[in-house]
């Protein structure tokens, strides 16, 4: 079966700098959904990844899909407050997805 | 406003009892699908149902059960047979094409009594 493995499993930046967090699969990847949840709510979905060297963003987040590396990775610029919170990636399976382990982000002020 | 309706928000089930959740969507999805998340351990899929009167097992479905015999709801009953419930319940629904996808409520939290 599908594995997704995240790194980091937690990150804590300082407001206004950059981060990454990535997404790994043991399987090829077909497709990739990128998901925020905040603590004890439903999950938001960002965006999702189709080809291989796709990159797509939304406001400050960019996330790009490497097939052959059969990862993903989700970058945020000038970080704030209100990107705190676990994300998540699903990996497109059929009839379903799989999802990672999830990346806790706290952003300091 | 089109979503997806978890009821309750808390839940409490003491040792033995049958406890059912609630999940109502008006989004006209056929698919909807019941995850389980664990501290640490992400989503685990517990049930999904492509189109009414149908439902598949996930990876973790020993000690539930689903119904689905309305689209808009596919309610999860926690059984006593589940020796560990103690979770954050999450249930979901998209259109059952393979890029679409899938909208979450905001959660059940269950705990044991």
């Amino acid at each position: 079966s599908q594995e997704l493995e995240q790194s980091p499993q937690s990150l804590i930046v300082q407001e206004g700098k950059n981060l990454t967090i990535n997404c790994t699969s043991s399987k090829t990847l077909y497709g990739l959904y990128w998901y925020k949840q905040k603590y004890g709510e439903g999950l938001i979905f960002l965006m999702m990844l189709q080809k291989g060297g796709e990159e797509k963003s939304h406001e400050k987040i960019t996330a790009k899909l490497d097939e052959k590396k059969q990862q993903s990775s989700l970058h945020i610029t000038a970080s704030q407050p209100s990107h705190a919170g676990i994300y998540l990636c699903g990996a497109v399976g059929f009839q379903k997805l799989v999802f990672g382990t999830g990346t806790r982000l706290l952003v300091s002020p | 406003d089109g979503g997806i309706t978890q009821s309750p928000k808390y839940l409490f089930r003491k040792e033995g009892q049958n406890v059912t959740l609630s999940c109502e969507q008006n989004l006209n999805h056929d698919a909807m699908y019941w995850y389980r998340q664990d501290p640490g351990q992400g989503l685990r899929l517990i049930y999904y149902s492509q189109i009414v009167n149908d439902f598949q097992k996930g990876d973790i479905a020993e000690g539930y059960s689903v119904s689905r015999e309305k689209k808009e709801s596919f309610p999860l009953t926690v059984t006593s047979a589940q020796k560990n419930p103690t979770a954050f319940y999450l249930c979901a629904s998209s259109t059952p094409t393979r890029y679409q996808p899938q909208h979450f409520g905001d959660g059940t939290r269950l705990s044991i009594l």
